[in-house]
């Protein structure tokens, strides 16, 4: 078993729409959770981290972590075409420098 | 402008011909990386570096090597390149070791051909 899951899609979704990206880990004692995206042709670029538990709002996009469900998300509203990208959730440890990421969801926002 | 930047972007050679793909950043990290990026297995680190000859294997080590002399560059060194390391391969640094604040900053990506 991984240790962090993520559906790699690919979510297709009009312009508008509420997108929900999603990601469950086995190890509990992750404390930091973290969204990258990536655009094609590019490297991953943070948009939000949370630690520990709780909501975490920046814009249209809004951090979520359950960590009873071992469970994060991220939702976007009113998406554009400039999301397009995919989307890598990513946490680590509290006591260690190691980053684990997912294996990244592919979202596409038609107009 | 703050970046990290890697080179070559585009690289096919031939199995067993050694080479090096540069990685120089500009902002002063003493965190830096090397990840593999593969469809389905999503990125993973090859080595990272701490600090200035400060290096240290990640989940990947196997057939890399990487030296830090220099705070800002980080070649990551294929010795004997085979085809299994054809890949997609990004350097990161960040200003705290483990990226939560600043994030890492990747490179744009290297994209490996072992033929």
């Amino acid at each position: 078993q991984k240790e962090v899951e993520q559906d790699p899609g690919p979510l297709s979704v009009p312009e508008g729409a509420i997108v929900s990206l999603n990601c469950t880990y086995s190890n509990s004692a992750f404390q930091y959770f973290m969204w990258y995206r990536q655009y094609s042709r590019k490297g991953p670029e943070l948009l939000m981290y949370t630690y520990s538990s709780g909501n975490k709002e920046d814009g249209r996009f809004t951090a979520q972590v359950d960590k009873s469900s071992k469970y994060i998300s991220l939702f976007i509203r009113d998406s554009q075409p400039s999301d397009s990208a995919t989307y890598l959730c990513a946490m680590s440890l509290h006591n260690t420098d190691k980053l684990i990421f997912g294996t990244g969801t592919r979202l596409q926002v038609f107009p | 402008e703050a970046q990290v930047t890697q080179n070559p972007r585009y690289l096919i050679t031939v199995t067993g011909k050694k080479l090096t793909v540069t990685c120089s950043q500009n902002m002063n990290h003493e965190y830096m990386s090397w990840y593999r990026q593969d469809p389905g297995l999503g990125l993973r680190q090859i080595y990272y570096s701490m600090n200035v000859e400060v290096t240290d294997k990640g989940d990947v080590p196997e057939g890399y090597k990487v030296s830090r002399k220099e705070k800002r560059n980080f070649p990551l060194i294929l010795e004997s390149p085979s085809p299994n390391q054809t890949s997609l391969y990004f350097c990161a640094s960040t200003r705290d070791v483990r990226g939560i604040l600043s994030g890492y900053t990747f490179g744009s990506g290297t994209r490996l051909t072992v033929v």
